[in-house]
């Protein structure tokens, strides 16, 4: 099946560029995702890409998908202390998966904004 | 809009109760709702599909008579976790599947359990 990772902490300064990255499996995977949660919350949709494309922007968060090499990265311009969670990255089943509607998640990464 | 929510969004109970969390779509109909478990400082295990008017499908190596799932409408599927144990103590986040192009799923807030 599928195995999406991520590393597991990331630290950077108030105003500095994040950069996210997450390696997954299943080259057929369809709709990839990035999702936050903070601390006793659920998860918050934050932006999604279909594997046929590039890179897409949305105001402070730009997705990278590199296809080939399986790479997917979430860049947050200008972080604020508020950007502070975990960052979930989730793929959608592709052949590989028992069901195309299911996710599968990487193991979220810990955003931590120093001031 | 894609709004979901959860009820309780916390409940202890004593061992050998059984709790039922509910999961609802607020402003769209969800054939299809997730069920994940979250063990503190972990990513998601996803525990079955509820799938409305039918017979959830649950993930390999999670009980079904331990973990009732009943989809009864488009917008609520509960789950009930049967004579609670310690064990059991975690947050269960519901998602529903919003049928656009995209089949995004949008999450609740989650509901932690604990189980003295």
């Amino acid at each position: 099946g599928e195995d999406v990772e991520q590393s597991l902490f990331l630290s950077v300064r108030e105003g500095d560029s994040s950069v996210i990255n997450c390696t997954y499996t299943d080259s057929s995977s369809t709709y990839l995702y990035w999702y936050k949660q903070e601390p006793g919350a659920g998860l918050q949709l934050l932006t999604y890409i279909f594997s046929n494309m590039d890179m897409k922007q949305d105001q402070r968060l730009t997705v990278l998908l590199n296809k080939k090499d399986k790479h997917l990265s979430l860049r947050i311009a200008d972080t604020q202390t508020g950007d502070s969670a975990i960052y979930f990255c989730a793929v959608k089943g592709g052949i590989s998966s028992g069901s195309a509607r299911q996710l599968t998640f990487g193991s979220g990464t810990q955003l931590t904004v120093l001031p | 809009g894609a709004v979901v929510s959860q009820h309780p969004s916390w409940v202890i109970c004593k061992s050998g109760t059984s709790v039922k969390i509910e999961c609802r779509s607020l402003d769209f109909q969800a054939t299809t709702m997730f069920w994940y478990r979250q063990f503190p400082k972990q990513s998601l295990m996803l525990m079955a599909t509820s799938n409305e008017g039918s017979k959830a499908t649950y993930e390999q190596g999670v009980e079904k008579d331990k973990f009732l799932i009943n989809h009864a409408s488009l917008t609520l599927s509960t789950l009930t976790v049967t004579s609670a144990h310690p064990e059991d103590s975690s947050f269960y986040i519901c998602s529903a599947l919003l049928l656009i192009s995209t089949d995004t799923q949008y999450f609740g807030p989650g509901t932690r359990l604990t189980v003295l």
